[in-house]
């Protein structure tokens, strides 16, 4: 049981260049999250869905697009990555209580 | 603005000594408050509380919510080198069509052989 599994665990991007990070889980659950981790700023979401074809904004979204297209996955897109998008992202999925979350993608914007 | 506040931000001690970290919160729509670990990489799940003045137990590790000061604490007890980490408060509350988690920006315990 693999639970929350997110690709690539690194990756480097020059400014103005797109990327999709995957985050898949097999435990069927309907909730899905993305955030990013900055020092000192703890964990802040960026969008979030509550199931399969849905998809909502959270705290900060600026810069992103989502799709829940099938419910086992959830897809962050960097539409043209900028210096401030520097961070370490992390998904969680949740059935009702408390959310488990992936190894993280580490991800450097030059 | 939903907001929790952790402290301190950062702590130092020995091996053996007991540590006491604090989570408070500002939420509307309060349902529970979740306890993670988060050593190098994806935070785990220590504890959730949901009822004041229940003290949930693991091991060396305890935590016990009061909602009328709206806060928790976490306590671990004859610390090892294994306990250094970064220890998350988040609070999961009602609304807008789901449930959310409002994180605090933690605090990186070390602990020092």
């Amino acid at each position: 049981n693999a639970g929350v599994t997110q690709t690539p665990k690194f990756r480097v991007l020059k400014t103005g260049q797109s990327m999709t990070l995957l985050c898949a889980q097999d435990m069927n659950h309907e909730y899905m999250y993305w955030y990013r981790q900055d020092p000192g700023m703890g964990l802040r979401l960026i969008h979030y869905s509550v199931g399969e074809g849905t998809t909502a904004k959270g705290e900060v979204p600026d810069g992103y697009n989502v799709s829940r297209l099938k419910k086992q996955n959830f897809l962050l897109g960097l539409e043209s990555a900028a210096p401030s998008q520097t961070s370490v992202y992390f998904c969680a999925s949740s059935q009702s209580v408390y959310q488990h979350f992936g190894d993280g993608t580490r991800l450097s914007i030059l | 603005e939903d907001k929790v506040v952790q402290s301190p931000l950062s702590l130092v001690v020995h091996e053996g000594d007991t540590v006491t970290l604090n989570c408070s919160y500002e939420v509307t729509n309060f349902r529970s408050l979740l306890w993670y670990k988060q050593e190098k990489k994806a935070p785990t799940f220590l504890f959730m509380l949901t009822s004041s003045g229940i003290e949930k137990k693991s091991g060396r590790l305890s935590s016990i919510l009061d909602k009328k000061e709206l806060s928790s604490i976490l306590n671990i007890t004859a610390t090892q080198t294994g306990d250094s980490a970064i220890y998350l408060c988040a609070v999961l509350f009602s609304g807008g069509g789901a449930d959310g988690l409002t994180f605090g920006k933690g605090t990186h315990l070390i602990i020092q052989p």
